[in-house]
């Protein structure tokens, strides 16, 4: 299992940024997906999911409204799409995949995690 | 929304027993899972689902959940297990993932 993580930068207040998180070694039509983010020196912070067949979506109150999460199975690849970005955005953005394949994934733990995108977000 | 609690640093021997902690509200009711981070590299599953153990980790690593509290426990603790360790679950109620802040071990 890979999960690499692309599109980090750094980038000005109010733009928007779009990750791209490449999937390989396992089935990924079959896994919901996340991304969870980290600020430097700080915890973990979820941030959106996607059921496995990109038919329901979940968002922290945090940043709802202002990120959008895609996927597209053809391409075995995970978006996040930021928008009006705010120096609280500023972290390393990982993708994260599920521990167990739908329908069974009731627990919605991580098995896998990418390297992380960090994403600078300064003026 | 819910809230997981950690204590922010555990420190212990080299050899003796590590126990971290977990706190929320009638946690024991929901499964918890359990991260260890080193400085500079992505998260990994130490324990799922309050006590089960991912093939790669080992049996020194345990864990156990009743109701408001879950505890991770690293027995004959290695100077390799110092870490951040975070907790997490599921939380149905809001359809989000919810972390606690994350114990930092410090192996003496």
């Amino acid at each position: 299992v890979e999960l690499v993580e692309s599109g980090g930068g750094m980038v000005q207040p109010g733009t928007s940024l779009r990750l791209s998180c490449a999937a390989s070694g396992f089935i990924f039509s079959s896994y919901a997906m996340h991304w969870v983010r980290q600020a430097p020196g700080k915890g973990l912070e979820w941030v959106a999911y996607i059921a496995y067949d990109g038919n329901n979506t979940h968002f922290a109150d945090s940043v709802k409204g202002r990120l959008t999460i895609s996927r597209d199975n053809s391409k075995n690849t995970l978006y996040l799409h930021i928008n009006s970005l705010r120096v609280q955005d500023t972290a390393v953005y990982y993708c994260a995949k599920e521990g167990a394949s739908y329908p069974y994934e009731a627990s919605h733990y991580y098995d896998f995690w990418g390297q992380g995108a960090l994403v600078t977000v300064s003026s | 929304s819910y809230v997981l609690t950690q204590s922010p640093s555990v420190s212990v021997a080299p050899g003796q027993t590590a126990r971290i902690t977990c706190g929320g509200n009638n946690i024991g009711s929901k499964s918890v899972h359990w991260y260890r981070q080193k400085p500079g590299q992505a998260p990994v599953v130490v324990v799922y689902d309050d006590s089960d153990r991912p093939s790669a980790i080992p049996e020194r690593f345990s864990g156990s959940n009743s109701e408001n509290t879950a505890t991770l426990t690293i027995s004959r603790v290695e100077a390799g297990d110092e870490a951040d360790y975070f907790c997490q679950v599921w939380d149905s109620f809001s359809d989000h993932v919810v972390f606690g802040g994350g114990t930092k071990l410090t192996v003496l």
